[in-house]
């Protein structure tokens, strides 16, 4: 089975500087990996996910993250973040055999003027 | 193209009811997952259905049931409701089969599920 940490319950920064949110797994397989968005009383929306190839995986709104499979890492990272990007964030991952998708306990990113 | 719809947004039950909740697929996708998030936590996946059969299920009792009809609009029915089963309700929809082919998923807004 799969399982996915997310090392901060929470994070706060000031609007424009860097953030990087962190996120590790554990899986007997391959897997797919994913950061999500959740902006309040909405669902999920996609930022960015990496199935294959370039370990440096760029999203939407300036987000990118790198896959590191030594240290089973997925760490998502914005160098200057917006009051807009307020959210929960969720790294997720789901294993190349089957559609049981594991989702962390999520990040909540607050951004201060 | 429209989005993944859900319904009803909000919803109240009593500890051993039944409640059905309804979503609709954005247009193309053959693909519907579900999901249950309890408060302050991530989604937990309940199961998923292609092209209206299940396609692989989480770890959640036979009381959560589901279906999917020939337009790829789904059902998560749960029977004798208990206190847990209060949550965010996702749906999801993607083309293919979904996560097992890297495919998007995209969610709708959720239903607001509290059991009293």
């Amino acid at each position: 089975a799969q399982s996915v940490t997310q090392l901060d319950s929470q994070v706060p920064v000031f609007e424009e500087a860097p953030v990087e949110l962190r996120c590790n797994y554990s899986s007997s397989v391959s897997v797919y990996l994913f950061w999500y968005v959740q902006y309040p009383n909405q669902g999920l929306q996609l930022l960015l996910k990496y199935l294959s190839g370039s370990t440096l995986v760029k999203g939407i709104n300036g987000f990118e993250a790198e896959f590191n499979k030594s240290q089973t890492s997925f760490h998502l990272r914005k160098p200057s973040v917006h009051i807009s990007d307020t959210a929960e964030y969720f790294c997720a991952v789901s294993p190349h055999n089957n559609n049981d998708m594991r989702f962390g306990a999520g990040t909540r990113l607050t951004v201060k003027p | 193209e429209t989005g993944v719809t859900q319904s009803p947004t909000h919803l109240i039950k009593t500890r051993g009811q039944q409640v059905t909740l309804r979503c609709s697929s954005q247009s193309g996708h053959n693909t519907v997952s579900w999901y249950q998030q309890a408060l302050g936590q991530g989604p937990q996946f309940i199961f998923q259905y292609y092209r209206e059969e299940e396609n692989g299920r989480g770890n959640f009792p036979p009381r959560f049931s589901g279906l999917q009809f020939p337009n790829y609009s789904s059902e998560l029915n749960v029977n004798a409701l208990e206190l847990d089963d209060s949550a965010l309700y996702l749906c999801a929809s993607s083309r293919g089969q979904g996560i097992v082919k890297g495919a998007e998923a995209f969610f709708g807004q959720g239903t607001r599920l509290t059991v009293v």
